[in-house]
């Protein structure tokens, strides 16, 4: 079974920084690209990043360019974004995706982790 | 403002058909790239309902339907039932952002 595991969320201060991860299990990691998408509190669905399945190529939502960096760890089945200079309106549960092949959508999810920036 | 269109509700009594439109433009719909649609029932993650335009993964059942035609897309569900109300969302790829790109979401209300 295709689980994916979100952790890492919490509560920051505007220009703080967090790190979440993400744990993949029940498919080959290293077979899939894979994606961030957020959701702020009430709003609608937001791509935030994805990373190739090496590693090698990764993109950017324009609003997190220079302050998010997306990363993954094959060895341990495991996403990673890494968040700073957070703003408030980064405020948002945070979900991990798998891609499709040929770009054709996000199959499976995990159940997202919250991420509040507040002072 | 979201890159992809769609209405912000729609709604339709038990047994009725409903249709949900999602319109692009030139760099996403219109370039070519396919149309995936996603359903999120209140307090879960989002769910693949189809992909490729008018793919459905397994499990999805034929009730839900898509299309694709110039820089649109439209996702029609037949028979409405009570556990179809959830919020819809489009998804294509746009190429002058060079990522992926979501509607703003249509919420689905059965009478």
């Amino acid at each position: 079974e295709v689980q994916l595991v979100e952790s890492g969320g919490g509560l920051v201060q505007p220009g703080g920084s967090l790190r979440l991860s993400c744990a993949a299990s029940g498919f080959t990691f290293t077979n899939y690209w894979m994606s961030w998408v957020r959701q702020a509190p009430g709003k609608g669905l937001e791509w935030v990043a994805n990373i190739k399945q090496n590693g090698r190529e990764k993109y950017y939502l324009d609003s997190v360019k220079g302050r998010f960096t997306i990363s993954r760890d094959n060895a341990k089945n495991s996403l990673y974004l890494q968040m700073n200079s957070l703003r408030a309106e980064d405020t948002a549960v945070y979900y991990c995706a798998r891609d499709r092949p040929s770009m054709t959508g996000h199959d499976y999810w995990g159940q997202g982790t919250l991420v509040t920036v507040s002072s | 403002q979201s890159v992809l269109t769609q209405p912000p509700s729609v709604s339709g009594a038990p047994g009725q058909r409903v249709t949900i439109s999602c319109t692009g433009s030139s760099s996403n719909i219109g370039a070519g790239y396919d149309v995936h649609w996603y359903q999120q029932l209140p307090g879960t993650a989002p769910k693949l309902l189809i992909y490729g335009n008018n793919n459905r993964p397994p499990g999805v059942p034929d009730r839900f339907s898509g299309s694709k035609s110039g820089t649109s897309a439209s996702l029609a569900i037949t028979g409405l039932q009570a556990g179809d109300e959830a919020d819809y969302y489009c998804q294509s790829y746009d190429s002058s952002l060079s990522g992926w790109v979501f509607g703003g979401g249509t919420k689905l209300t059965v009478l």
